[in-house]
């Protein structure tokens, strides 16, 4: 089944600078396209970016657009998440999550099927 | 953006009570809903896909019902490990994505 583990968290002041990193175990984590979500206290889930397998394709949230970066190394299993220009409101958990097709008919679902226990990032001064 | 809204927030409930949760899209998404459910601490595990495929492993009382804007997570009979926080996700606009605030669904 495999596993994501996210790291790299902690306290940063507003303005600051932060990378997030996510290894994946246990399964072919250059097959698959991997997301960025994160959750704020007493928040919902928020999307935050994706990556595509071969790193071709890269979707941002509005929130973050400019500001955060996502990339991977495939040769050492690894998502990463540089997060430039901290904002108190980009305080969250942060989750890597593994995204998985499964095709119907003529129609392509996507759900995700593996998530890491997140990482915390607080942006405070 | 396509905005998810859920219900309720919170509720209270037994063992062995019917718990329905619902999610509605502000706009049509077809069957592209996903619900999780998420425990204190533990990462975040897909229960239904395409509004009502459950994945393998998943108890049979947990179902998922709709298409269009509004669906239905129900857990027909509560278990003791079922006591945790539900939430929706549309993959209509893959891969943006976008979720529900979430249901807490705690002990009575």
């Amino acid at each position: 089944q495999g596993q994501l583990v996210e790291s790299g968290g902690g306290v940063v002041q507003p303005g600051g600078s932060l990378r997030l990193s996510c290894e994946g175990s246990g399964f072919a984590f250059s097959s698959h396209g991997i997301h960025w979500v994160r959750q704020a206290p007493g928040k919902g889930q928020e999307w935050v970016a994706f990556i595509q397998y071969d790193a071709i394709e890269k979707s941002y949230a509005d929130s973050v657009k400019g500001r955060f970066t996502i990339s991977r190394d495939n040769s050492r299993n690894t998502l990463y998440l540089q997060m430039n220009s901290l904002r108190r409101e980009d305080t969250a958990v942060y989750y890597c999550a593994r995204d998985r097709i499964a095709v119907a008919g003529d129609s392509y679902y996507y759900y995700l099927d593996l998530w890491g226990k997140g990482t915390t990032v607080a942006v405070s001064s | 953006d396509i905005q998810m809204t859920q219900s309720p927030s919170s509720l209270s409930a037994s063992v062995g009570d019917r718990v329905t949760i619902t999610c509605r899209a502000s706009q049509t998404i077809g069957r592209y809903l996903n619900w999780y459910q998420q425990k204190p601490g533990e990462a975040p595990k897909v229960l239904i896909y395409a509004a009502s495929s459950l994945l393998s492993g998943v108890p049979s009382r947990f179902s998922g019902s709709g298409s269009g804007t509004d669906f239905t997570l129900t857990i027909s009979s509560l278990q003791p490990e079922d006591f945790a926080t539900y939430f929706c996700q549309q993959s209509y606009s893959s891969p943006v994505l976008t979720f529900g605030g979430g249901t807490k669904v705690e002990i009575k």
